[in-house]
């Protein structure tokens, strides 16, 4: 079964600085992607970033970037430069395979001014 | 570009009734899935869909039916509504890189709740 971890429930940044959101997963499918997904209050799923298994250089998306240290099973999301609108939940997920989605159970963002 | 549209948005539903949360697509992806979300669980999967007229069982399929006639369309029916289905429900469609799975778009999402 495909399991994946967020630790952090909640999260406090202050606006400016750097955020990380950490993310463990664990498959045993050699080929797997990874993705990051923000919901804000008014429900929407919005895509991130996306890191394949096989990627030799971490995923960056303009102020996302995606810290993936394979042998620790380990993608965490950096985001740089908070801005109010970053405050939101946060979704870790894994693809094992050609499969389906399977997500963490998200961490909450607040960024404060 | 419409990307995913679901509906309805909300729905309230008496016990025991039955209804069908409509998805479509218009970016040609093969795969589609259907997904709740309840609080503090993050997103499961219900049901999924390889291509027109695949279909297969995620992690929570009881007492929800899908088909796929179309690759456009993939709708969700609950058979029989019971309060634990008080969720919402997101649509998604995605594409392979050959890989495995790219990025997965998600519908606006339908919330519904069941009395």
């Amino acid at each position: 079964a495909q399991k994946i971890t967020q630790t952090q429930p909640g999260m406090f940044v202050q606006e400016k600085e750097a955020v990380t959101l950490d993310c463990t997963y664990d498959t045993s499918d050699p080929s797997y992607g990874l993705f990051w997904y923000k919901q804000p209050s008014s429900g929407e799923m919005i895509f991130l970033i996306y890191q394949g298994s096989y990627d030799q250089q971490n995923a960056t998306e303009g102020r996302y970037s995606l810290n993936f240290q394979k042998a620790r099973k380990s993608a965490n999301l950096v985001i740089s430069a908070s801005q109010l609108g970053d405050s939101a939940m946060y979704f870790c997920a894994n693809v094992p395979g050609a499969n389906n989605l399977f997500f963490g159970t998200g961490t909450r963002l607040t960024v404060i001014p | 570009n419409a990307g995913v549209t679901q509906t309805p948005k909300f729905q309230v539903l008496k016990t025991g009734q039955s209804m069908t949360l409509q998805c479509a697509q218009d970016m040609n992806h093969e795969y589609m899935s259907w997904y709740r979300q309840d609080p503090g669980m993050g997103l499961r999967l219900i049901h999924y869909s390889v291509g027109a007229g695949i279909t297969d069982q995620g992690e929570v399929p009881n007492g929800y039916n899908v088909s796929r006639s179309t690759t456009e369309d993939f709708p969700l029916r609950l058979l029989s509504a019971a309060p634990s289905q008080t969720s919402v429900y997101f649509c998604a469609s995605s594409y392979s890189n050959g890989r495995g799975l790219k990025e997965a778009f998600f519908g606006q999402g339908t919330r519904l709740t069941v009395v």
